[in-house]
């Protein structure tokens, strides 16, 4: 059962557009979301974070929202741009990360000229 | 520093054989996670270490893969035999409490 869910497997964006990445979640403990990056052939790098105690948290042209009641968090990038051309993974955890991070199954951006 | 290092890179081997995956955790990180990156499971958690102490290993598919880490600086992942299901990209990751996680570049295995 997946406990973290990216339902578009491949997103495709035009240069300077907004590339929104949606994730759902099903554990309500989860209390600190991230968002991971990966370009082929390397390993996932972190993105950006947003705790449960908060509903929006922005790093340049990054931007998380997360809405609770809906548990439902969103990855918007704007203006988008070729390097951001990468699988995205939406992760999860409880209690601040003591443990493990749940992913989701990732989502393949591709920003067109 | 130098990051998570793993090896090999890749890995070609018949079914029936033993594989062996290595990480070098970042020095100073006591947390070091093992996941499996799949077309249809995504990124798994197989197992992590605290202190070089297994505290959850309920992602282990089964029997056959195995875990150890005999110090601070050193991980194994083993897997005895190997089959074709087996074939992933295996990813180390390490990080301070409550810090965020740092990944290797993995280790692509194919069992044929």
């Amino acid at each position: 059962d997946q406990q973290v869910k990216q339902n578009s497997p491949s997103l495709s964006v035009q240069e300077g557009r907004i590339s929104i990445l949606n994730c759902d979640y099903t554990n309500s403990m989860f209390d600190y979301f991230l968002w991971y990056k990966k370009y082929p052939a390397e390993g996932p790098t972190f993105l950006i974070s947003i705790s449960s105690i908060k509903d929006k948290n922005e790093d340049g042209r990054f931007t998380v929202f997360l809405n609770k009641s809906a548990k439902h968090l969103s990855l918007h990038i704007v203006p988008s741009q070729p390097g951001d051309s990468a699988v995205y993974f939406c992760a999860a955890t409880v209690g601040g990360g003591a443990d493990g991070l749940t992913f989701g199954k990732g989502t393949h951006l591709i920003i067109q000229p | 520093d130098a990051g998570v290092i793993q090896s090999p890179r890749h890995e070609v081997t018949e079914m029936g054989q033993e594989v062996t995956l290595r990480c070098k955790p970042i020095s100073g990180h006591d947390y070091l996670f093992w996941y499996r990156q799949t077309m249809m499971r995504g990124l798994e958690l197989l197992i992590y270490f605290n202190n070089n102490v297994p505290i959850d290993d309920s992602g282990m598919p089964e029997d056959r893969f195995s875990a150890k880490m005999p110090n601070a600086s050193f991980s194994t992942l083993k897997i005895q035999p190997s089959e074709p299901r087996d074939s992933a990209v295996y990813f180390c990751a390490s990080r301070r409490f409550n810090e965020k996680l740092f990944f290797g570049s993995g280790t692509q295995l194919s069992v044929l």
